[in-house]
C-alpha cells in the first residue's frame, strides 16, 4: 500500500534554530501533503496543505513565515520550523491523500520536536 | 461549533465488553468518515472508514453512520487491553479533501 516516510522521528534543537522535517511518498505520487501538529492529549490540528509546484495553504493562525513548507516534487514535501521556540515543541505529522473511491489517506510516522 | 466532535473520555470498559465511541459532525457535505486509532507517541492508524448510511462491520469493529443525524459511531466488540488507545473520528470538510479530526476519545480496556 501507499507509504509516506517521515524523518526525523525525533529531534531536539536549541531555541532559535531551525528544524526541517521531510515526508516522502515511497510508492505513489503525492500531489498534496497535509501537515498536522499535535500537542499532548490534544487532537491533530491541520497547519497547512502543500501542493506540488505551488504555494502552500496555511490554516488560520499558523504563521507561514515561521513554518516554511516546500513541495518541490511529487514525492517530497518538507516543513521547516524556523527560529524554533519551546512552545513549538510538538508532534508533527504529515499525511497524503491516496485517492480511491473513498478518498483514503496515509500518514507519516510523525516527528517529535523538542525545543530546549 | 467544532466541525467534528467527540467526547474526550476516558471511556473505561472491562475486557470482553463492547466499547461504543461516538462522533458528530457539522459539515453536511462530508461524504466519508474515518476512525483512526492512535497509541501514545505514534501516528494514527486507520481502523475503518464508512460512507454509506447504516452499519459496516470488519472483524470486531462496526462503524455506524447516520447522515440525517450527522452522527457516526464505532463499536468494538470483545474489547481487549490492546485496544486501549485514543480513537479519532475524522472527515473531509470544507468541500475539499483536507481531513478534520475530532478531539479523540481515550479508551481504556481494563482486565
Amino acid at each position: 500500500g501507499a507509504v509516506v516516510s517521515q524523518h526525523p522521528s525525533r529531534v531536539i534543537c536549541k531555541s532559535g534554530t531551525s528544524v526541517k522535517i521531510e515526508c516522502r511518498s515511497l510508492d505513489f505520487q503525492a500531489t498534496t501533503m497535509f501537515w498536522y501538529r499535535q500537542f499532548p492529549k490534544q487532537s491533530l490540528m491541520l497547519m497547512a496543505t502543500s501542493n506540488e509546484g505551488s504555494k502552500a495553504t496555511y490554516e488560520q493562525g499558523v504563521e507561514k513565515d515561521k513554518f516554511l513548507i516546500n513541495h518541490a516534487s511529487l514525492t517530497l514535501s518538507t516543513l521547516t520550523v524556523t527560529s524554533a521556540h519551546p512552545e513549538d515543541s510538538s508532534f508533527y505529522i504529515c499525511s497524503a491523500p491516496t485517492g480511491g473511491a473513498i478518498g483514503g489517506y496515509t500518514f507519516g510516522s510523525g516527528t517529535r520536536l523538542t525545543v530546549v | 461549533q467544532k466541525e467534528v466532535e467527540q467526547n474526550s473520555g476516558p471511556l473505561s470498559v472491562p475486557e470482553g465488553a463492547i466499547a461504543s465511541l461516538n462522533c458528530t459532525y457539522s459539515d453536511r457535505g462530508s461524504q466519508s468518515f474515518f476512525w483512526y486509532r492512535q497509541y501514545s507517541g505514534k501516528s494514527p492508524e486507520l481502523i475503518m472508514f464508512i460512507y454509506s448510511n447504516g452499519d459496516k462491520e470488519d472483524g470486531r469493529f462496526t462503524a455506524q453512520l447516520n447522515k440525517a443525524s450527522q452522527y457516526v459511531s464505532l463499536l468494538i466488540r470483545d474489547s481487549q487491553p490492546s485496544d486501549s488507545a485514543t480513537y479519532l473520528c475524522a472527515a473531509p470538510t470544507g468541500g475539499g479533501n483536507k481531513l478534520t479530526f475530532g478531539t479523540g476519545t481515550q479508551l481504556k480496556v481494563e482486565l
